[in-house]
């Protein structure tokens, strides 16, 4: 089983739609959590960084974390052709020195206009 | 600007060639990572260094090798050892003990 489990997709919704992106996790010491978006051919761009369970909204975007239920997930409203890309869940324990980050293996996201 | 710089971004490569990848950084960070990433497989740490002159393997170090002489650069060779080389290969630089890391723009490597 992995560390990270996240559903590669592809997801195709229509433009305006909410998207929800998620992935699960096992490993409770994980407590850094943090959203990229990879378009194709280029390298991820960080988008969200939340720190132990709750909320965090920046923009169209929304990151929240259960970690009572190993489970994190990604809310783009408005979504837009431009939404269109692969997002990759990743996570540390954070627990001082080098911060090994654990990727999932992206989920591909389609915003059809 | 600050940011990450790769190249070349495409790169063909013989059977038994060695290869080395370029990755520059002017964010001032401290410390560098490879990944390599394959379809269906997300990201794989190469190796990764915290601090000039120091570094480490990662989960898939056989077959490259690094070096890191200055703050700003962290060069990666695939050998002739590395018996699947073909891939989208990334680097990344955070600060020193930040597990919030900065991508580059990715080197595609492709051996014939």
């Amino acid at each position: 089983q992995k560390e990270v489990e996240q559903d590669p997709g592809p997801l195709s919704v229509p433009e305006g739609a909410i998207v929800s992106l998620n992935c699960t996790y096992s490993n409770s010491a994980f407590q850094y959590f943090m959203w990229y978006r990879q378009y194709s051919r280029k390298g991820p761009e960080l988008l969200m960084y939340t720190y132990s369970s709750g909320n965090k909204e920046d923009g169209r975007f929304t990151a929240q974390v259960d970690k009572s239920s190993k489970y994190i997930s990604l809310f783009i409203r408005d979504s837009q052709p431009s939404d269109s890309a692969t997002y990759l869940c990743a996570m540390s324990a954070g627990s001082g020195g080098y911060q090994k980050v654990t990727f999932g293996t992206g989920t591909k996201l389609q915003v059809i206009p | 600007d600050g940011g990450i710089t790769q190249s070349p971004k495409y790169l063909f490569r013989k059977e038994g060639q060695n290869v080395t990848l370029s990755c520059e950084q002017n964010l001032n960070h401290d410390a560098m990572y490879w990944y390599r990433q394959d379809p269906g497989q997300g990201l794989r740490l190469i190796y990764y260094s915290q601090i000039v002159n120091d570094f480490q393997k990662g989960d898939i170090a056989e077959g490259y090798s690094v070096s890191r002489e200055k703050k700003e650069s962290f060069p990666l060779t695939v050998t002739s050892a590395q018996k699947n080389p073909t891939a989208f290969y990334l680097c990344a630089s955070s600060r020193r003990g930040a597990d919030t890391q900065y991508f580059g723009p990715g080197t595609r490597l492709t051996v014939l």
